[in-house]
């Protein structure tokens, strides 16, 4: 049974950078049939898929075009973990943030991980 | 991108009632790329429906989609008590990969 557990800083000041990590139990980060996700969820905005980083021979990452200046997503295989990095955060990043795993040829999200919220505040 | 629309916003019915959610998609879809989620409060969104029409691990037959092109449908048999939650589609026909507003279903 694959889980997702999530850790990171609730608040985060305006400018600075976002990171939330996402540890894998259950599966491999350097899987080759999954890729694991990072999607927010606001009041304002409701869930949006931010990116994700997959293993296919080499490391690969796509990432929403909304966020695509600001945002890495990497992989670290020691841990068998992801972490999102989100620079120069503004209020308007306030949300709670999922990571999620989808499998290859299906981009469905399953399982998720708990969720962070995340407040961008001085 | 794919916007998916979903409707109602609000769906109040009783317990043991039958729920019928719909999500309609700007584009036509495969029907192997439309998903569905719940999501109760202070939780993350759990699969329910993949491929539009099959169930995910551990979900009850009361909970069924189908559905193709744009339209797509969620119905739920026999409301229980743990069924009153919100419910999301998604789209994986293209990037980026979208999700609806949600519907909530509440108790009447």
């Amino acid at each position: 049974q694959v889980q997702l557990q999530q850790s990171g800083p609730g608040l985060v000041k305006p400018s600075q950078t976002l990171s939330v990590t996402c540890a894998i139990s259950g599966d491999s980060v350097s899987s080759t049939s999954a890729a694991w996700n990072w999607i927010r969820q606001s009041p304002s905005r409701g869930l949006e898929w931010l990116g994700r980083t997959y293993y296919r021979s080499k490391w690969h990452n796509d990432y929403a075009e909304s966020v695509k200046s600001r945002i890495t997503i990497n992989p670290d295989t020691s841990k068998n973990q992801f972490s999102l990095h989100l620079n120069s955060v503004t209020p308007e990043d306030t949300a709670v943030y999922f990571c999620a795993r989808d499998r290859a040829g299906w981009d469905y999200f399953d399982p998720w991980g708990q969720g962070t919220l995340v407040t961008v505040s001085s | 991108e794919i916007v998916l629309t979903q409707s109602p916003g609000t769906l109040s019915l009783s317990p043991g009632e039958r729920a019928t959610l719909s999500c309609r998609a700007s584009e036509r879809l495969s029907s192997r790329y439309l998903a569905w989620y719940k999501q109760r409060p202070g939780q993350a969104p759990r699969l329910l429906i993949y491929g539009a029409s099959n169930r995910a691990t551990g979900v009850p037959d009361r909970f069924s989609g189908s559905g193709s092109g744009t339209d797509f449908t969620l119905t739920i048999g026999r409301l229980e008590p743990e069924d009153f939650a919100v419910y999301y589609c998604q789209q994986y026909h293209s990037s980026p990969q979208t999700f609806g507003q949600g519907t909530k279903v509440e108790v009447k």
